[in-house]
């Protein structure tokens, strides 16, 4: 069966630092990956994706993610945080129409 | 274009009453989605629809029901709301001719039951 593990259920890192989330899933074929972001208040947007090809793959807001099958995970990075990106962080594995979806990270960011 | 939107934002519910969410989407999705979600536990999917007319049980179904008469709209029953219902609802589209598997979420509607 599909799961999804993100294993840190908050994280607080200095603005400037880098950020490391991690994600492992469990999923039997070629899993369709995502990483979304919430704001307090907000719905889910959609930060990155993974489908096939290149297992770094960029995203807005400077973000990025690495595909690693060996490992089954799927962590997302950003080289220095800002205050703004203090969110709630949602990795995410699709086969086929339904998708599931980590419990989340929740990002605190400290000046 | 509006995308996913979802009516109404906010709700107040008494044990035992019953309501229902509106979830509307312009993009031509065929499929639709009700997910709940609690602190902690990420989104579970309640019901979902392939199509208008076709609803299925997702993971946490029990006390909602779902509708799909229109293929732009998806509607969540509560019948008789309970404490545990207490939850942000969100509404998701998502479409098979493109290729991304990518999900749109409408922005949420936050229900409190007493």
């Amino acid at each position: 069966a599909q799961s999804v593990t993100q294993p840190d259920i908050h994280i607080t890192v200095s603005e400037g630092a880098s950020l490391e989330l991690r994600c492992n899933y469990s999923y039997g074929a070629t899993p369709y990956l995502f990483w979304y972001v919430q704001s307090p208040g907000q719905g889910l947007q959609l930060l990155l994706k993974y489908f096939s090809g290149d297992t770094l793959v960029q995203g807005i807001k400077g973000f990025e993610a690495e595909f690693k099958r060996s490992q089954s995970s799927f962590n997302l990075r950003k080289p220095s945080v800002h205050w703004s990106d203090a969110a709630e962080y949602f990795c995410a594995v699709t086969g086929g129409f339904k998708t599931i979806f980590g419990a989340g990270t929740r990002l605190f960011v400290k000046a | 274009n509006a995308g996913v939107t979802q009516t109404p934002k906010f709700r107040v519910l008494k044990t035992g009453q019953s309501m229902t969410l509106l979830c509307a989407q312009d993009m031509n999705h065929e499929y639709m989605y009700w997910y709940r979600q609690d602190p902690g536990m990420g989104l579970r999917l309640i019901h979902y629809s392939v199509g208008e007319g076709t609803t299925a049980k997702g993971e946490v179904p029990d006390g909602y029901n779902v509708s799909r008469l229109k293929k732009q709209n998806f509607l969540l029953g509560l019948e008789s709301a309970a404490p545990s219902q207490t939850s942000v609802y969100f509404c998701a589209s998502y479409s098979t001719s493109g290729t991304t598997y990518e999900q749109y979420f409408g922005p949420g509607t936050r229900l409190t039951v007493t």
